[in-house]
């Protein structure tokens, strides 16, 4: 049972454009989620999170929307670069069980120069 | 302050023999989880240990184990490996009570043949 479904598994984006990845839930019980910056040979990086009281925030170029009554959540990069080219994960835990990340499926990223 | 550390980077075991894989968190924090990752199911979490004991546990077989030292240091063990366990062990820690903001390490990469 798949409890983030993230999308789309890969994608293209010119340098300088907005990249734009979503994450989708079901447990409303869901109370953080995070997103993650993965490079080849080497374990995630925590990006950015987001709790469910607030409806975006934004980091540098990196924001994050969220929707609760849809029960999505995405990851837009702003102006693009190649250095971004990366897997990214979205993820969600409940009931502060931080410790216990469920993650999207990832979504490869290759910025074109 | 130095991040999470995983040893050893890379290990190959035979089918039926067990393996040890240690990580020890960044200084302070005291919350520690273990994630597998592998191509097909990507990221899915093991355990979660918090002060010595096991705060959540996955959904995987209980030939996986773990403990977490006095120190926060913790270990995994898998015993009678199967191929399937081929996959990148990540370790993250977290210095937030209920364990939000993980932190991974690089991971250990077994090769089970």
């Amino acid at each position: 049972q798949q409890q983030v479904k993230q999308s789309p598994q890969s994608l293209i984006v010119q340098k300088g454009g907005i990249s734009i990845i979503n994450c989708a839930y079901e447990n409303t019980a869901f109370d953080y989620f995070p997103w993650y910056q993965q490079f080849p040979g080497k374990g995630p990086a925590l990006l950015i999170a987001i709790r469910p009281d607030v409806s975006e925030k934004k980091e540098g170029r990196f924001t994050i929307s969220f929707n609760k009554s849809a029960k999505q959540f995405s990851l837009h990069i702003m102006d693009s670069q190649p250095g971004d080219s990366a897997t990214y994960f979205c993820a969600a835990s409940r009931d502060n069980q931080g410790g216990k990340l469920i993650f999207g499926q990832g979504t490869e990223l290759s910025v074109k120069p | 302050k130095a991040g999470v550390t995983q040893t050893p980077r890379y290990l190959i075991k035979t089918r039926g023999q067990q393996v040890t894989l240690s990580c020890s968190p960044i200084s302070g924090h005291r919350s520690v989880s273990w994630y597998q990752q592998t191509p097909g199911q990507g990221l899915q979490f093991l355990f979660e240990y918090f002060s010595e004991t096991q705060r959540n546990k996955g959904n995987f077989p209980g030939r996986f184990s773990g403990r977490q030292f006095s120190n926060s240091r913790s270990e995994m063990n898998v015993s009678t490996l199967e191929l399937g366990d081929s996959a990148l062990y990540l370790c993250a820690s977290s210095g937030n009570p209920i364990s939000y903001e993980q932190y991974f390490g690089p991971g250990t990469r077994l090769t089970v043949t």
